[in-house]
């Protein structure tokens, strides 16, 4: 069975920090990768995929990067955190085609202050 | 417009009661609509989805209803349980750059009174 595992579970970070988030998917050859962001009880807001290995495509980009640097792993990342970042991050895998069901991960939830 | 609206913000059922949720579009490329349900500090759980070919999903206690003609959609949950308050998500997918983009309505919070 696949498994989707996203780090950390938390964090708290400065402005100004930079940042690294994690998602790894276990059980599944050559998936599409996701990245959304969530604000505090609002919706969901796609900011990257990548249907491979070291091909990432931007939806918004928030200040932020995405690049993939194995098949399995999806890494989020930004030299200089601003407040807007804080919120919720969630990775999804999916095996694209027309029904592209997208399966997200437990989420990471960031602070910046 | 590459939008999609949800109604209503937030309801309260009775337990064994029907909720009914709905969502609209414009977006003629749109062609295929999931549907999440979400707890508090978890992801989102791919509760029932539905191609732009069919008008109606069922599964178990959830149904799910599309037409395209009016570009909506609808969520039904009956007999809502407690275990069934969480946050409800429509959304929207469509071929973007050689991949798909999910589009996800603002969202539905709903509680089930015992």
């Amino acid at each position: 069975a696949q498994t989707i595992h996203q780090w950390p579970v938390a964090e708290i970070k400065a402005v100004g920090s930079p940042l690294s988030l994690g998602c790894t998917i276990k059980g599944k050859s050559s998936p599409n990768l996701y990245w959304y962001w969530q604000a505090t009880g609002g919706t969901l807001q796609q900011l990257f995929y990548s249907i491979t290995v070291g091909q990432v495509e931007s939806v918004v980009q928030l200040n932020l990067s995405a690049s993939r640097p194995k098949d399995d792993q999806f890494i989020l990342s930004t030299e200089k955190l601003l407040l807007s970042h804080s919120g919720f991050y969630l990775c999804a895998w999916s095996l694209g085609g027309n029904q592209d069901t997208q399966y997200f991960g437990p989420g990471t939830r960031l602070l910046v202050l | 417009q590459q939008q999609v609206r949800q109604s209503p913000q937030s309801l309260t059922v009775w337990e064994g009661g029907t909720t009914v949720l709905t969502c609209s579009y414009e977006d003629s490329t749109f062609n295929y609509f999931p549907w999440y349900q979400q707890f508090p500090g978890e992801g989102p759980a791919l509760l029932i989805s539905i191609l732009s070919v069919s008008d109606k999903k069922e599964d178990g206690r959830f149904t799910t209803f599309f037409n395209k003609r009016e570009k909506k959609l609808s969520l039904h949950i009956i007999d809502s349980q407690p275990g069934d308050s969480a946050t409800y998500f429509c959304a929207a997918s469509f071929s973007y750059q050689g991949g798909r983009a999910l589009i996800f309505g603002t969202g539905t919070t709903v509680s089930v009174s015992p």
